[in-house]
């Protein structure tokens, strides 16, 4: 069964660092999103992404963060200079259209220091 | 604003017994309303899906029903199992595509 991937498991990073998260979505999906989940808390959502561009963010989304689509399977979460707050669990999710079940990857625990 | 939100931060049956996990939501706009399971240190698993359409939804064991009159969402797990304990999330989507979640039920499932 098709699913939703993520990398790194884990990501160890200093205070101010960029991180780059990576997924690769299910192949015949057209909309992607970024979710993130702070220790205890519930999920919330970032951003979604269709057709090479942000459709709708959160306020969490500041310009701190990008998301692109480098090429037809990867799609990525760039957090340019971390914060402590910034620690959390990120979710990739896909979905065949917008308006359809979303499938979410096993997600990135970032912990910044 | 919008919210979602659970009743019961943990519910803990007996192996075999049925479960309910109850969902309100405050927005009337949503139209779509799912249920996920999320076990610890993984991502949400989709269990099953109701659009504002439909009251009720069964799937394999499960079985989801949407009253829109009081904007409240159940889901119930027929003869509850260990592999269920985890975390079950309700979540609305509406108008956008993003998903508004619950803070989560945690289910412990007792041998």
């Amino acid at each position: 069964e098709p699913e939703v991937t993520q990398t790194p498991s884990h990501q160890v990073t200093q205070m101010g660092q960029e991180v780059i998260l990576r997924c690769v979505p299910i192949s015949n999906h057209l909309y992607f999103y970024w979710y993130r989940q702070i220790l205890g808390q519930k999920v919330e959502f970032l951003v979604s992404f269709y057709n090479n561009e942000i459709s709708e963010k959160s306020e969490i989304f500041d310009d701190q963060f990008s998301v692109e689509r480098p090429d037809g399977s990867n799609f990525t979460l760039k957090i340019r200079s971390t914060k402590l707050e910034d620690s959390a669990m990120y979710f990739c999710a896909s979905s065949e259209t917008g308006f359809e079940t979303q499938y979410f990857g096993p997600g990135t625990r970032l912990l910044v220091l | 604003g919008e919210s979602v939100g659970l009743h019961l931060p943990t519910l803990s049956v007996q192996e075999g017994d049925n479960s309910i996990i109850n969902c309100a939501y405050s927005n009337s706009a949503s139209d779509y309303f799912i249920w996920y399971k999320q076990e610890s240190g993984k991502g949400p698993q989709f269990i099953i899906d109701i659009r504002s359409n439909m009251d009720k939804r069964q799937g394999q064991r499960v079985t989801v029903l949407l009253n829109k009159t009081v904007k409240h969402l159940s889901l119930q797990i027929a003869a509850t199992q260990p592999g269920d304990s985890a975390v079950y999330f309700c979540a609305e989507g509406g108008a956008t595509n993003k998903l508004i979640f619950g803070t989560g039920t945690l289910l412990a499932v007792q041998p």
